[in-house]
């Protein structure tokens, strides 16, 4: 499974777009990318998947390059509700092995 | 999205005790559960993959005996902590999914919190 590399926190205010980045460098051509947000003592959400080029729904846009080795989570006007980890990963959807979680980005939301 | 409910959310345990998570599709049929754990302000690990009707695939350094997995049904996997210790405690959590799929997302359950003392 490819390894993924994010930024380990990030601070911004309310009504800010807040944009986390992560690194897949050795991502394969079958791999999608996914995005997850943890809030403490809960199990993890899905909030947005992708192959390539951008995806968006009602929560948050993902920005993928042509060489997919980086993705760009975007979540726009941000909220104190928002604060918590983010976690970018990398694999085959709908395939056999378990999530392989990175560290994460603790997000912390300030009014 | 789909529904992936554990219990219990927490539980508390004596040392030498075992104690079992029940992780449960509510809408639809998971041919595969993970198990994880999360230990505190780290990520979560993979502890095991669970096939219905199958054995468990442990990942290395999991103890098998310990941790023992159970997917009777497609529905329905669960996780027994056998003979508990304080190092034990930890946050607990399944995932589920279909395999094969080409839209399949993972599913989380709540997690449960576990304390040993």
């Amino acid at each position: 499974l490819a390894k993924t590399t994010q930024p380990i926190s990030m601070d911004s205010y309310e009504g800010q777009e807040v944009n986390i980045t992560c690194s897949h460098n050795n991502i394969a051509t079958n791999d999608y990318i996914t995005w997850y947000q943890q809030f403490p003592s809960q199990g993890p959400r899905f909030i947005i998947q992708g192959y390539k080029t951008k995806v968006t729904n009602e929560v948050a846009s993902l920005f993928i390059p042509a060489d997919r080795k980086s993705s760009t989570l975007s979540l726009p006007r941000v909220s104190l509700s928002d604060t918590a980890v983010y976690y970018c990963l990398v694999g085959e959807r709908g395939g056999a092995d378990g999530l392989t979680f990175g560290k994460g980005t603790h997000l912390i939301i300030q009014p | 999205g789909a529904v992936v409910s554990q219990h219990p959310s927490w539980v508390i345990c004596k040392s030498g005790t075992s104690v079992k998570i029940e992780c449960r599709s509510l809408d639809f049929q998971a041919t595969t559960m993970f198990w994880y754990r999360q230990f505190p302000k780290q990520s979560l690990m993979l502890m095991a993959t669970s096939n219905e009707g199958s054995k468990a695939t442990y990942e290395q350094g999991v103890e098998k005996d310990k941790f023992l997995i159970n997917h009777a049904s497609l529905t329905l996997s669960t996780l027994t902590v056998t003979s508990a210790h304080p190092e034990d405690s930890s946050f607990y959590i399944c995932s589920a999914a279909t395999l094969g799929q080409a839209n399949t997302e993972a599913f989380f359950g709540q997690g449960t919190r576990l304390t040993v003392v």
